[in-house]
């Protein structure tokens, strides 16, 4: 089990600018999860996909935010034109198929900081 | 979102036990009862989860009251290892792949 990981750890951009992030699930798991994480909260819903469907979205996902799984593998979360209130620490998780008190396996999450 | 309530922050000494409550009175009756812990600088980690039942794992033991109304996380010996920020979060059965976080309790433990 090598768990959840994205990539990268640290982004660092202008605002303006566009970003993306990857997320590899644990291999086995067909649920992926993004949150969004700002300082001294807990994190955010923000999408979740069943495979390569994404079955839900959050308000806080704007038009400026897209994700895609596209062979319900990996996935990546793109934010364009960024701004200030965008840095956060973005996170993925994952879990199995199954009964719905799966848990979710985080990674240590992607922060982005707008300069 | 189904809610809880934690207090902000408690501190512990090392090699103690810690109870860490959660309030979470609107419960229904197929919610499950989920705690998470926040190390600095990681994502989010699973703790350990209930229906109905007391349930015990390596990492700890989960109390839940005879009315689902409230649970507490226990830790049976704090380590430093364990001063992290622990969520109690209820997963509901309309809505299970949307975990509400809430602001969580911060353990500070004293060595």
């Amino acid at each position: 089990d090598t768990g959840v990981s994205q990539d990268p750890r640290h982004k660092i951009t202008k605002r303006g600018q566009n970003v993306t992030f990857r997320c590899d699930p644990i291999s086995e798991h067909n649920r992926l999860y993004w949150y969004r994480q700002t300082l001294g909260q807990g994190p955010e819903f923000l999408t979740y996909f069943q495979n390569e469907a994404q079955l839900e979205k959050s308000r806080l996902l704007s038009d400026r935010f897209s994700a895609e799984r596209p062979k319900g593998s990996f996935s990546t979360l793109e934010i364009q034109r960024t701004e200030q209130g965008d840095s956060a620490m973005y996170l993925c998780a994952s879990s199995a198929q199954g009964a719905y008190n799966q848990p979710q396996h985080f990674g240590d999450g992607t922060r982005l900081s707008i300069l | 979102d189904a809610k809880t309530t934690q207090p902000n922050s408690m501190e512990s000494n090392e090699e103690e036990p810690v109870h860490l409550p959660c309030n979470h009175s609107t419960i229904s009756g197929t919610d499950y009862i989920h705690w998470y812990r926040q190390l600095p600088s990681q994502g989010p980690e699973y703790v350990i989860h209930g229906l109905t039942s007391n349930v015990n794992n390596r990492m700890a033991s989960l109390a839940i009251a005879e009315d689902r109304k409230s649970s507490t996380l226990i830790l049976h010996r704090a380590t430093l290892r364990d001063a992290a920020v622990y969520y109690c979060i209820l997963r509901t059965l309309y809505n299970f792949n949307k975990f509400y976080f809430g602001s969580g309790t911060k353990l500070n433990v004293k060595p």
